[in-house]
């Protein structure tokens, strides 16, 4: 069974930079799936961050895309978040995720598999 | 980008009685939406793919329906263990928008 793992530290101070890793146990990060991150503010609602493939391609949000950049390493079976200028506005819960599909014209964008969640707070 | 939204924002319902959430989106999307149960203090848990179809392990009571830009989630009788908020995605293509969540509590 795939098992995901946020990790890293759980406060940030402001204008520095938020960076977050996700360990993949259970199975390849080289699979047929990309990874994606995924953001809840405190009582707030779920915000798709961005997503990145084995291949090195990635995928962002557009309101998020100037701040973001996730990559992967294959040969940690991990994949990595890094989120610049932060604001306190940022402070929330980041999961990793899994994404597939089932039909070859969709996105990858059925998470079928999450990590715990690691609240980030954005505060000096 | 397309835009999501959902209805209500939160409902009170009975145990046994059956709870509709509706979510739409701002272009038609096909079948590519996903709905999500997250409980109080956990993570999303995927219920429902390709608009109506259960995730393995999700009880029956739970359906989904829906194609182009309306879709709907049915509780067909609400338990105790159902409180959570319900998210609705798409995912025909990036980026993938969630619905701002309905909140379902036991009345």
């Amino acid at each position: 069974q795939v098992q995901l793992q946020e990790s890293g530290p759980g406060l940030v101070k402001p204008s520095g930079t938020l960076s977050l890793t996700c360990t993949v146990s259970g199975g390849s990060i080289s699979s047929n799936n990309w990874w994606s991150w995924v953001r809840q503010p405190p009582g707030k609602g779920l915000e798709w961050i961005g997503e990145a493939h084995h291949s090195g391609s990635t995928t962002y949000s557009s309101s998020l895309k100037s701040r973001v950049t996730i990559s992967v390493d294959k040969s940690k079976n991990q994949f990595s978040l890094k989120l610049s200028s932060v604001t306190a506005a940022d402070t929330a819960v980041f999961y990793c995720a899994r994404g597939t599909r089932y039909d070859f014209s969709t996105g990858y964008g059925i998470f079928d598999h999450w990590g715990q969640g690691t609240l980030v707070t954005v505060s000096s | 980008d397309i835009q999501m939204t959902q209805s209500p924002s939160s409902l009170s319902a009975s145990v046994g009685d059956r709870v509709t959430i509706t979510c739409r989106a701002s272009q038609a999307i096909s079948n590519s939406l996903v709905w999500y149960q997250q409980k109080p203090g956990k993570l999303p848990k995927l219920l429902i793919y390709a608009a109506s179809t259960l995730q393995s392990g999700v009880p029956s009571r739970f359906s989904g329906s829906g194609s182009g830009t309306d879709f709907t989630l049915t509780i067909s009788s609400l338990q105790p263990e159902d409180v959570a908020s319900y998210y609705c995605q798409k995912y025909n293509s990036a980026p993938f928008t969630f619905g701002p969540g309905t909140k379902v509590d036991i009345k």
